[in-house]
């Protein structure tokens, strides 16, 4: 059964950078997509973005100049960068194994394993 | 970026119940369209895939239809673990957006 695991500061102070690891444990890394999703307290989801074991990347637009992901393949995980994060940055993070649906140029498929998630808080 | 507008917001049914949540995209998704369910604290759980494939797992009376803008997810006799939030969420396009969720309340 596959397992996912983030771990990271729970409090960051704005204007620096969110951090965030998760272990993938109970199965390989190689040959899925992987996925970062975040919910503020109270609200619904916002997908981040998606990386290929090999490191090919894809993010949300309202992210993308400041996000960062990144796969570590020898050690079973895959990062968050946020960077120049504000109060509107305070969520509770998830990590996500990111299942492809055929064979297309951009990933499409589902979340099917999901981490616990971890709250993230940006005050000073 | 493409809209998903869940419909309703909340609902109130009890159990036994046959219960419809419908979620409409802004453009035709084809067949892209997932459904999630989430309890308080907890994370997402994948309930269908493609619009009509039930994860493994998932209980039979879950059920999803529909392509283009339009779907649905069919709870059709409602337990009372199933009194909790439902996301849908396309994958077609990037950003991949999820509606506002509709949360089933117990009548």
């Amino acid at each position: 059964q596959v397992q996912l695991q983030e771990s990271g500061p729970g409090l960051v102070k704005p204007s620096e950078t969110l951090s965030l690891t998760c272990t993938v444990s109970g199965g390989s890394i190689n040959r899925y997509y992987w996925s970062w999703i975040r919910q503020p307290p109270g609200k619904g989801l916002e997908w981040i973005g998606n990386i290929y074991y090999l490191g090919s990347t894809k993010y949300n637009p309202s992210l993308k100049s400041r996000v960062t992901i990144s796969v570590d393949t020898s050690k079973n995980l895959f990062s968050l960068r946020l960077s120049s994060v504000t109060a509107a940055d305070t969520a509770v993070y998830y990590c996500a194994r990111a299942t492809a649906t055929g064979y297309t140029l951009e990933w499409r498929g589902y979340f099917d394993y999901w981490g616990q998630g971890t709250l993230v808080t940006v005050s000073s | 970026d493409i809209q998903m507008t869940q419909s309703p917001s909340s609902l109130s049914a009890s159990v036994g119940d046959r219960v419809t949540i419908t979620c409409r995209a802004s453009q035709s998704i084809s067949t892209y369209l997932n459904w999630y369910q989430q309890k308080p604290g907890k994370a997402p759980k994948l309930l269908i895939y493609a619009a009509s494939t039930l994860q493994s797992g998932v209980p039979s009376r879950f059920s999803g239809s529909g392509s283009g803008t339009d779907f649905t997810l069919t709870i059709s006799s409602l337990q009372p673990e199933d009194f909790i939030t439902y996301y849908c969420q396309q994958s077609y396009s990037t950003p991949k957006t999820f509606g506002q969720g509709t949360k089933v309340e117990i009548k």
